[in-house]
């Protein structure tokens, strides 16, 4: 069954820097989003994402992030300037069209550690 | 916005039992109504999810009703077995399912 792939698993690094996090959707699949959960926490919505540009996004996505499909494969979330509260999985998640019956399908995360 | 809760946070539950977990959720509009299942160290995966034109839905030990009135929904798993064990995450979500709102997961431990 075709799966959503994060890359990396784990991503540690120092408050300050930038940092891209990975992910590979399923293929014929057309919406992509981003969500995060601190850890014991429940998961939160933070952008979704179609045809090249941001359909919706959350207060959480300020101006320190941002998305990108560089091909036609990736889709990469990036990370400015990581703060300590930074730290979380990130999941990646795509779906085959608005509504109708297209559940989103997640992927195994990233997780962040910023020192 | 939307809002979701869920309950209860933790529930232990001894094989063979059943188990059922609830939500409600606050945004009239919202009609799509998943359920995911997270194991230790992976995402959520999809379980079973309804629409807010269908009542009961069911796929073969889990069901999932649903009240529009009250706005609320339940997860309902029977004959549980230890590979039930994971967090239970419930969501809902408005046209389109553009935005996913989660509840705070449920802790599900079955006891061969």
């Amino acid at each position: 069954e075709p799966e959503v792939t994060q890359t990396p698993s784990h991503q540690v690094t120092q408050m300050g820097q930038e940092v891209i996090l990975r992910c590979v959707p399923i293929s014929n699949h057309l919406y992509f989003y981003w969500y995060r959960q601190i850890l014991g926490q429940k998961v939160e919505f933070l952008v979704s994402f179609y045809n090249n540009e941001i359909s919706e996004k959350s207060e959480i996505f300020d101006d320190q992030f941002s998305v990108e499909r560089p091909d036609g494969s990736n889709f990469t979330l990036k990370i400015r300037s990581t703060k300590l509260e930074d730290s979380a999985m990130y999941f990646c998640a795509s779906s085959g069209r608005r509504g109708g019956n297209s559940p989103l399908h997640f992927g195994n995360g990233t997780r962040l550690t910023v020192t | 916005g939307e809002n979701v809760e869920q309950h209860p946070s933790t529930l232990s539950v001894q094989e063979g039992d059943s188990a059922v977990i609830k939500c409600t959720y606050s945004d009239s509009a919202s009609n799509y109504f998943p359920w995911y299942k997270q194991e230790l160290g992976k995402g959520p995966q999809l379980i079973i999810d309804i629409r807010s034109n269908v009542g009961e839905k069911k796929d073969q030990r889990i069901a999932v009703t649903l009240n529009k009135t009250a706005k609320h929904f339940s997860l309902h798993i029977t004959e549980t077995q230890p590979e039930d064990s994971a967090v239970y995450f419930c969501a809902a979500s408005g046209e389109g399912f553009q935005k996913l709102v989660f509840g705070t997961g449920t802790r599900l431990l079955v006891s061969p």
